[in-house]
């Protein structure tokens, strides 16, 4: 099976604009969580949709969103984006069988000037 | 509040001894834990999970709730164990995982 893929695997941005990264999840996994990495916080969850909906939330501002497709493709969305927003976004997905191991993706590396 | 705490952020051993990277966590519920580990340029991997009790590549890790802990262990360390490992609580119901900060392993020749 494929593993996750994201796209782009790379991006530059400038404050104040905003951004649309995509997940693409293994092959029948339904359930797909993102990840922001930073050297400072470490690996702080996003969010995580099943079926289509926004199951959870981590503790971010509105200006974070994301949504899932009926295929179960998701993206994410960054607007206004700020300095801080420089990071990587990891996308992880899941059969959704419980405590089971989720797959992550390589990352889309986000620079914000 | 769920957290998880990796105390050491470096860990560096010789080939051969043994090896444990510390984890506590803090959680109200009841905890399913995991190590993932991510070797150079690679992506982040599941290792062992608590529930599955299995030794993979020779890691070892035992939930102790009365310490709320879950160290890895590694009775003898090789050159290819050398990554950055995370510890990580899912939270019931969901499949939020949260986190330490990590440990970057090196093991030396």
């Amino acid at each position: 099976k494929a593993g996750v893929t994201q796209t782009p695997r790379y991006l530059i941005k400038t404050r104040g604009q905003q951004v649309t990264l995509s997940c693409s999840p293994i092959s029948g996994h339904r359930s797909v969580s993102w990840y922001q990495q930073t050297p400072g916080q470490g690996l702080q969850f996003l969010f995580e949709y099943f079926s289509e909906t926004q199951r959870n939330k981590g503790n971010f501002p509105g200006r974070f969103s994301g949504r899932q497709f009926s295929n179960s493709r998701s993206e994410m969305n960054v607007s206004t984006l700020e300095l801080g927003d420089s990071a990587l976004y990891l996308c992880a997905s899941s059969p959704f069988v419980p405590y089971n191991e989720q797959f992550f993706g390589p990352g889309t590396r986000l620079t914000v000037l | 509040a769920q957290r998880v705490t990796q105390p050491e952020k470096l860990l560096s051993v010789f080939k051969g001894a043994p090896v444990e990277l510390k984890c506590n966590y803090s959680y109200s519920g009841s905890p399913e834990l995991f190590w993932y580990v991510q070797y150079s340029r690679q992506r982040l991997q599941l290792l062992l999970r608590h529930i599955s009790r299995e030794s993979i590549k020779g890691f070892t890790a035992d939930l102790n709730k009365g310490e709320t802990s879950f160290h890895l262990k590694k009775p003898f360390a090789q050159e290819e164990d050398s990554a950055m490992y995370y510890c990580a609580l899912m939270v019931g119901g969901s499949e939020k995982l949260v986190f330490g900060k990590g440990t970057k392993l090196t093991v030396n020749p």
